[in-house]
């Protein structure tokens, strides 16, 4: 069965300060990965998607990117974080026989 | 472009009574996917269910019933005799065949069942 992780768990960091968030799916290959973050509480919004090693798109301009080094693991990052970038990142696979998306645990950043 | 609304922003309801979380949706494809996602205080969305847009027979999985209509674009979901441990923030969401399998979510319903 597949399962997929996301670390840290929680992490708080200072403005001005890097990002490195992770995510890797075990259990399948090829799969489509997806970043959301969920700000205020409720809605998602999807930052990047990757169908590929090496091949993301962005969603939305931000201060954030993300990169897709190897087949299952996908990283989210930020040379300098913003006030506005706290928020509940979430990580999501969706791969063939199986239709939808399906997340990972969720990584809760606070920036400072 | 598609869209999903989900009106209700928050329901509260006594356990053991009967709750329907709305959703509506908008697309022009003719094949496409509907989905609902439980995303409990702890974070994580949960999958709960999937429809196909040429099935339109309802589904019943325990207390959780879901009834898809094409007629109206609409895909709701029943709790029946709900309890505190449905407490959380429910979405419902949209998927169009393609090759990037993107979601559609919408804002999502918070639901609050009291002891």
């Amino acid at each position: 069965s597949q399962t997929i992780h996301q670390w840290p768990a929680t992490l708080v960091q200072p403005v001005g300060s890097p990002l490195s968030l992770e995510c890797t799916v075990e259990g399948t290959s090829n799969p489509n990965l997806y970043w959301y973050r969920q700000a205020a509480g409720r809605g998602l919004q999807l930052l990047f998607y990757s169908v590929g090693i090496g091949q993301i798109s962005s969603e939305v301009p931000q201060n954030l990117s993300a990169s897709r080094p190897q087949d299952r693991q996908f990283i989210l990052s930020s040379k300098k974080l913003l006030l506005s970038d706290s928020g509940f990142y979430l990580c999501a696979w969706s791969g063939p026989g199986r239709l939808g998306q399906f997340f990972g645990p969720g990584t809760r950043l606070t920036v400072l | 472009a598609q869209k999903v609304t989900q009106a209700q922003t928050e329901i509260s309801v006594v356990e053991k009574e009967d709750v329907t979380l709305d959703c509506v949706y908008e697309t022009r494809d003719t094949t496409y996917y509907l989905f609902w996602y439980k995303q409990p205080p702890s974070g994580e969305l949960v999958f709960l269910i999937r429809r196909n847009s040429f099935d339109e027979q309802n589904e019943i999985s325990g207390r959780y019933s879901w009834n898809f209509q094409k007629s109206t674009s609409s895909f709701n979901f029943t709790i029946t005799a709900s309890q505190v441990v449905d407490s959380a923030v429910y979405f419902c969401a949209l998927l169009l065949s393609g090759s990037a399998r993107q979601l559609t979510f919408g804002s999502g319903t918070q639901l609050t069942v009291l002891p």
